[in-house]
């Protein structure tokens, strides 16, 4: 199985602040890799699709970048409702694995 | 609108048998595969099923296999998860998503609708 793993698992900051969240693949992934944003008692919503497309509907101040092992995705700006947890997932080869998550919280 | 419902948790008593559904409409449902994904209390997210949008292949991860069985009926638009033999580790808010697989990339759009989420708590 293909061992994603992100980093920080935590991280505090600050409105408008800017975030960075890394994860990395246990092998080459190419650019089959998303990310999710979930809130508390929510579903969770995709931000990014294939590495670094932007989600229909999502802000601008979201982005992802990286292929092969390293992702990352970054928020320019952080806003009151970025608050949550961030999870990243590949769907490379099955089972499609998700990254430990990272929680984004108020500093 | 494209919408994914899930319904049919509760509790259950361990060793118990249970039925998860998930009403999809908005979109061509046998145009995608449709999957069940988890969430522990205060966990991350674990996928566990998939199924085609034909109904076969079905896959499921390895610690499930032979206790849960998913299922379509593509006349209705919907999706089903039995579950069988539960254990208290089963507890969780289970989702269903959907992805399609696109060729002319080789790649799939995985997970960009998810339903709300049905909550299995399995204890005595």
């Amino acid at each position: 199985d293909i061992q994603m793993t992100q980093s920080p698992s935590s991280l505090s900051a600050s409105v408008g602040d800017r975030v960075t969240i890394t994860c990395r693949a246990s092998q080459g992934i190419r650019n089959d890799l998303g990310w999710y944003q979930q809130t508390p008692g929510k579903a969770p919503k995709r931000l990014i699709y294939a590495a670094s497309s932007l989600q229909s509907g999502v802000p601008s101040r979201f982005s992802g970048s990286g292929s092969g092992t390293e992702f990352t995705l970054t928020i320019s700006s952080l806003q009151p409702e970025d608050f949550a947890i961030y999870y990243c997932l590949q769907h490379n080869s099955y089972p499609w694995t998700f990254g430990q998550g990272t929680k984004v919280e108020i500093k | 609108q494209v919408q994914l419902v899930e319904s049919g948790g509760g509790l259950v008593k361990p060793g118990g048998s249970l039925r998860l559904s998930c009403a999809a409409s908005g979109f061509t449902f046998t145009d995608f595969y449709m999957y069940w994904i988890r969430q522990a209390p205060g966990k991350g997210l674990e996928w566990i099923s998939y199924i085609s949008g034909s109904g076969i292949p079905t896959y499921y991860t390895a610690s499930l296999r032979g206790r849960f069985t998913i299922s379509r009926d593509n006349a209705k638009n919907s999706l089903y998860l039995q579950m069988s033999s539960l254990r208290v580790e089963d507890t969780a808010v289970y989702y269903c998503a959907r992805a399609s697989f696109k060729g002319y990339i080789s790649s799939w759009d995985a997970f960009d609708v998810w339903g709300q989420g049905t909550l299995v708590s399995v204890s005595s």
